[in-house]
């Protein structure tokens, strides 16, 4: 049964930079794409992007281009959802989902508070 | 690129039926027959109930299908059952320049 792991929850003030995982137990994400998904409290659903682990091409939703960096380590099944410098508006839940159309295989989440 | 546009809510007794729709444009749900459907309880992960506008994964009950028509896709639970109490949402692929986008939600109520 594949799974994602994700780190665990996050607590940073305003500024800090912050680097979070998703781990496939299954070891199917060299041939998968990976998505990123943002959900603030009490909101809804947000597509970040995607990336490829077998090759790092990344896919960015024009919302969260230049805000947050996608990259991945095929040799330990890891992908990363990465920021330099974090701000309050942050605060949400960071689902990691395998699959481009389709999300098919969800990690647990990881939830990111951001606060002074 | 604006979200899909879902009902906040709907609601049915046990065993009814229940249709949520997904509003887009002819630039994703028009366009394509990319749209998926997911499942999320509250403090849970979300669940792929629907693919490529009516495929069912494994596992999926078949009282989840989906269709589409337009710029408007839809999802029906039939046979409603207390679990199926949940947040329901829909996506699109939204062409090259924004890969995938979201509906806005729908919290789905057993009466």
């Amino acid at each position: 049964e594949v799974r994602l792991v994700q780190s665990g929850a996050e607590v940073k003030k305003p500024g800090e930079s912050l680097k979070i995982s998703c781990k496939d137990s299954g070891s199917t994400f060299t041939n998968s794409w990976v998505g990123w998904v943002r959900q603030m409290p009490g909101k809804g659903l947000e597509w970040m992007g995607m990336i490829y682990p077998g090759n790092s091409d990344t896919r960015y939703s024009p919302s969260f281009q230049g805000q947050v960096s996608m990259s991945g380590d095929k040799s330990i099944s890891t992908v990363y959802l990465q920021w330099s410098s974090l701000t309050p508006t942050d605060t949400a839940m960071y689902f990691c989902a395998r699959g481009d159309h389709a999300m098919d295989v969800w990690g647990q989440g990881t939830a990111v508070t951001v606060s002074s | 690129q604006s979200a899909l546009t879902q009902p906040p809510s709907a609601s049915g007794s046990p065993g009814q039926s229940v249709t949520i729709s997904c509003t887009g444009t002819s630039s994703d749900v028009g366009g394509y027959n990319y749209v998926s459907w997911y499942q999320q309880h509250p403090g849970k992960a979300p669940k792929l109930l629907i693919s490529e506008v009516s495929k069912r994964p494994s596992g999926v009950p078949d009282r989840f299908s989906g269709s589409k028509s337009g710029n408007t896709a839809s999802l029906t639970v039939s046979g409603l059952q207390a679990e199926d109490e949940a947040d329901y949402y829909c996506s699109s692929y939204g062409g090259r320049s924004n890969f995938k986008v979201f509906g806005t939600g729908t919290k789905v109520t057993v009466l």
